[in-house]
């Protein structure tokens, strides 16, 4: 069946702009989960959804980071005011339950300039 | 908060060679741990894990991980890799209590040399 898939595969933006990064979880997977993959700082969590409940927004890095999920299917996680430290991979993952394996999607890489 | 190591940061081998990756984790409670595997542009794929039971796991193209709860280790070993295990290799721990994220070590970027 299809993957995670997450739009756009590349980003290009200049500092100070908006960025909006979305991700399609695998159909009927209740969980969601963002991650940043960065050269100095590897793999970290972000933001994870689970059904209804509100989301765990631990490890956003700054309030300038937001995600939202609608109708606990799509997710898009908006990035304000673009930093060049915020160029990373930005990986979604989903999981038909908490406790399952997480799936991810191809990533969105995204340049500050 | 949890943590995760892997000692090897990058690794050199031969075909044939044998391999085993180091990771380490710090956390008191129960946790699910996982192997994943990120071959040269491709995403983040899952190549092992362990929720429960036998503490020796068998994976994807004959990669095995055992779970030894003493030491706080996950190591991945396979017995004789070949050229397209060339690929970046990430452990990562989850546990209910500390929430249900992945925590990912730094990753082993391995080479397999033809």
């Amino acid at each position: 069946g299809a993957g995670v898939s997450q739009s756009p595969s590349n980003k290009v933006t200049e500092k100070g702009k908006d960025v909006e990064l979305r991700c399609d979880p695998i159909s009927g997977h209740t969980a969601l989960y963002w991650y940043r993959q960065s050269l100095g700082q590897g793999l970290e969590f972000l933001i994870y959804f689970q059904g209804n409940s509100a989301p765990d927004k631990s490890g956003l890095p700054s309030d300038r980071f937001s995600a939202e999920r609608t109708g606990g299917s799509v997710s898009t996680l908006t990035i304000q005011r673009t930093q060049q430290e915020d160029s990373a991979v930005y990986l979604c993952a989903s999981s038909p339950d908490p406790q399952e394996t997480q799936y991810f999607g191809p990533g969105t890489r995204l340049l500050v300039l | 908060a949890q943590s995760v190591s892997q000692h090897n940061h990058h690794v050199i081998l031969s075909e044939a060679a044998s391999l085993e990756l180091g990771c380490n984790y710090s956390y008191g409670g129960t946790v699910n741990l996982f192997w994943y595997v990120q071959y040269p542009g491709q995403h983040l794929q899952l190549l092992l894990k362990y929720f429960s039971g036998d503490p020796l796991v068998k994976g994807i193209k004959g990669f095995e991980a055992e779970f030894i709860k003493s030491k706080f280790s996950f190591n991945l070993r396979k017995p004789s890799v070949q050229w397209s295990d060339t690929a970046e290799y990430f452990c990562a721990v989850n546990s209910v209590n500390a929430g249900n994220m992945l925590t990912f070590g730094g990753g082993t970027r391995l080479m397999v040399k033809p």
